[in-house]
């Protein structure tokens, strides 16, 4: 069974940089796209980006651009997010998660826990 | 970008009723159109994929249809554990966009 696990809760000051982590257990397939989705508090969910580390394809969202950065390891099957230029605006649940496919027509299956960033001074 | 709009925004149900959510696109995302459902405080879960595929492990009484712009999540027997939001996202476009959900709550 396919398992997400992010990185802890984090507390930023607005301008800084916040950069999670995602690892894939139980899995040994390359084919699959990792997303992060993030959701700030009382609201619905924002697709910010999406990679294929066995394709080394990467998509963002045109109003993250330049401010958010999508990477992957495939050899540790760890995933990371950065995003820059923080303000509170950015207070929200990050959350990754996986489409057990290149191709987006099957949804994302699987998901992780979640990660609370607060940006606040 | 294809815009998401839910039809309710939320609802009222009884345990046992069937309940319809509509979802509609402002341009067609060729069916890669999803349903997922999230419980306060946990992560979105997803239970239709490509408009009328129940997701592996997800009870019979969810199912999709629609086409086109306009796509339908029927919860046919309302269960205590189906009281949640329902998100449904279209994968066909660039940015991936989820509506904004519809609340479905205990009358």
């Amino acid at each position: 069974q396919v398992q997400l696990v992010q990185s802890g809760d984090e507390v930023k000051k607005p301008g800084s940089s916040v950069k999670v982590s995602c690892r894939t257990s139980g899995s040994t397939s390359s084919s699959y796209t990792l997303s992060w989705v993030r959701q700030a508090p009382g609201q619905g969910l924002e697709w910010m980006g999406r990679i294929i580390p066995s394709l080394e394809v990467i998509n963002y969202a045109q109003k993250f651009q330049g401010r958010v950065t999508i990477n992957a390891d495939k050899l540790t099957t760890l995933a990371y997010m950065e995003l820059s230029s923080l303000t509170s605006e950015d207070t929200a649940v990050y959350y990754c998660a996986r489409g057990s496919s290149h191709d987006p027509y099957f949804g994302i299956d699987v998901w992780g826990q979640g990660t609370t960033v607060t940006v606040s001074s | 970008d294809i815009q998401m709009t839910h039809f309710p925004p939320s609802l009222s149900a009884s345990v046992g009723d069937s309940v319809n959510i509509t979802c509609r696109a402002s341009q067609t995302p060729n069916n890669y159109l999803h349903w997922y459902q999230q419980k306060p405080g946990k992560a979105p879960q997803l239970l239709i994929y490509a408009v009328d595929n129940l997701h592996s492990g997800v009870p019979s009484r969810f199912s999709g249809s629609g086409s086109g712009t306009d796509f339908t999540l029927t919860i046919s027997s309302l269960q205590p554990e189906d009281f949640a939001t329902y998100y449904c996202q279209q994968t066909y476009g660039f940015p991936w966009t989820f509506g904004l959900g519809t609340r479905v709550e205990i009358k």
